[in-house]
């Protein structure tokens, strides 16, 4: 009974360097997002996709892609990290309108 | 644009002490409301989901109660196990999938 699995939990980048943050899902959800959460502000959405090859931009999509190949799997990509993506990153499943889950988060530090 | 405001920001309770915590909301056509608890270190957690104004849902100590423009989180004779940061989020109907959420309360039951 995984749920939302993200990994890795802890990550260190330098600016300028691109990486992927990895998220699965294991309870066949339609939907799938990216948050990040920064001190003193609500998590914040980046990209959702509601399906397999169907992805689309949410608050703060700058700087970040997303694909979705299957129902699974929907990765973050980060093309040359900045020091304003240091953050804790959440991704989440749901069903349309359903209770959503996230994962346990991944701590980015980019210096 | 939807808009989530928690107030407060923080409470520091003494254990059985039982209190309130406030959601603000502006949203254009509200889905759902849903509230969460975060652990340090870890993702939020699910608690409830609310419809439609008057609809109320508890949990154990928690009780959700829901307004056209406000929900309250009631938190009845709490322990010290009920410390987390309590998150409010909007889903706005026909828009992106995603919830907009508030900054959250921060709550601390002493012993």
């Amino acid at each position: 009974n995984a749920g939302v699995t993200q990994t890795p939990k802890f990550q260190v980048l330098k600016t300028g360097q691109s990486m992927t943050l990895q998220c699965a899902q294991d309870m066949n959800h339609e939907y799938m997002s990216w948050y990040r959460q920064d001190p003193g502000m609500g998590l914040r959405l980046i990209h959702y996709s509601v399906g397999a090859g169907i992805t689309d931009q949410g608050e703060v999509p700058n700087g970040y892609n997303v694909s979705r190949s299957t129902t699974e799997d929907f990765p973050l990509r980060l093309l040359s990290a900045a020091p304003s993506q240091t953050s804790v990153y959440f991704c989440a499943s749901s069903y349309s309108q359903g209770r959503t889950f996230f994962g346990q988060g991944t701590r980015l530090t980019v210096v | 644009e939807d808009q989530v405001t928690q107030s407060p920001e923080a409470l520091r309770l003494q254990e059985g002490e039982s209190s309130s915590l406030n959601c603000s909301y502006t949203v254009s056509g509200l889905r759902g409301l849903f509230w969460y608890r975060q652990d340090p270190g870890k993702g939020p957690e699910f608690l409830f989901t609310l419809y439609s104004a008057g609809e109320e849902k508890e949990k154990e100590r928690l009780k959700a109660t829901l307004t056209k423009k406000e929900s309250f989180l009631h938190i009845t004779a709490p322990k010290p196990e009920d410390s987390a940061t309590y998150l409010c989020a909007v889903q706005a109907r026909g828009g992106a999938d995603g919830l907009t959420f508030g900054k959250g309360t921060h709550l601390i039951i002493q012993p």
